[in-house]
């Protein structure tokens, strides 16, 4: 059964920082890796999707990479701000049209 | 598009009582998910329909638990009777197609049951 595992829990930097969000899954065999960003009670905005085939993509100060054969990825904020607090969250699907299945998110606050 | 629509935003019940939740997805989405969020458990999918069909129910709770997909613009999550160990945040999803992957959420239904 696919396990998704984000590292640390909460995280928090002050504004301007680089900083790097983990995730590790259990089954290497994925179809696309996708990364999230949930503020606090709202619903859920996909950020970054990853094919299996790609190793990273990149959305503005956003750049997420993917290893499958170590069932990781990283999510790369470079020059963070005070707007970028929010959990993030990763999520794998195994096959094509099938569902997400998410980690439990990191929560990230960026201080000014 | 509007994005995907729930409804209630908040459902506060008293134990026993019937909930229904509701979702509209975009259109032109043919799969549909519903997922829980917990502080303990984080999100996990309930059932996923497509193209009205349900294909993977095997995350729903237990029998208290029916989801229905009447056409494509609406679904419905039941919970009867409800219990405490129900309250949570309840998300629905949509998505086009089955390789684009790109998932749609709705602001969710936050429910209490007292």
């Amino acid at each position: 059964k696919q396990e998704v595992t984000q590292i640390p829990a909460a995280l928090s930097v002050p504004e301007g920082e680089n900083l790097v969000l983990n995730c590790s899954f259990t089954d290497s065999a994925i179809y696309n890796l996708q990364w999230f960003r949930q503020d606090p009670g709202k619903g859920l905005t996909s950020l970054l999707l990853i094919q299996s085939s790609q190793r990273e993509q990149t959305s503005g100060r956003l750049n997420a990479s993917l290893d499958k054969s170590s069932g990781r990825s990283t999510l790369y904020i470079a020059a963070s701000q005070p707007g970028d607090s929010a959990t993030y969250l990763c999520a794998v699907s195994n096959q094509a049209g099938t569902a997400l299945i998410f980690g439990k998110g990191t929560t990230l606050s960026v201080s000014s | 598009d509007a994005g995907v629509i729930q409804s209630p935003r908040h459902e506060v019940t008293e134990m026993g009582q019937e909930v229904t939740l509701r979702c509209k997805p975009i259109s032109g989405h043919d799969y549909l998910f519903w997922y829980r969020q917990t502080m303990m458990r984080g999100l996990e999918l309930l059932i996923y329909f497509n193209n009205n069909v349900p294909i993977d129910d095997s995350g729903m709770p237990e029998d208290r638990f029916s989801a229905k997909m009447p056409n494509a613009s609406f679904s419905t999550l039941k919970i009867q009777p409800s219990e405490p160990r129900d309250s949570a945040v309840y998300f629905c999803a949509s998505r086009r197609g089955r390789d684009t992957g790109e998932l749609f959420f709705g602001e969710g239904s936050r429910l209490t049951v007292l």
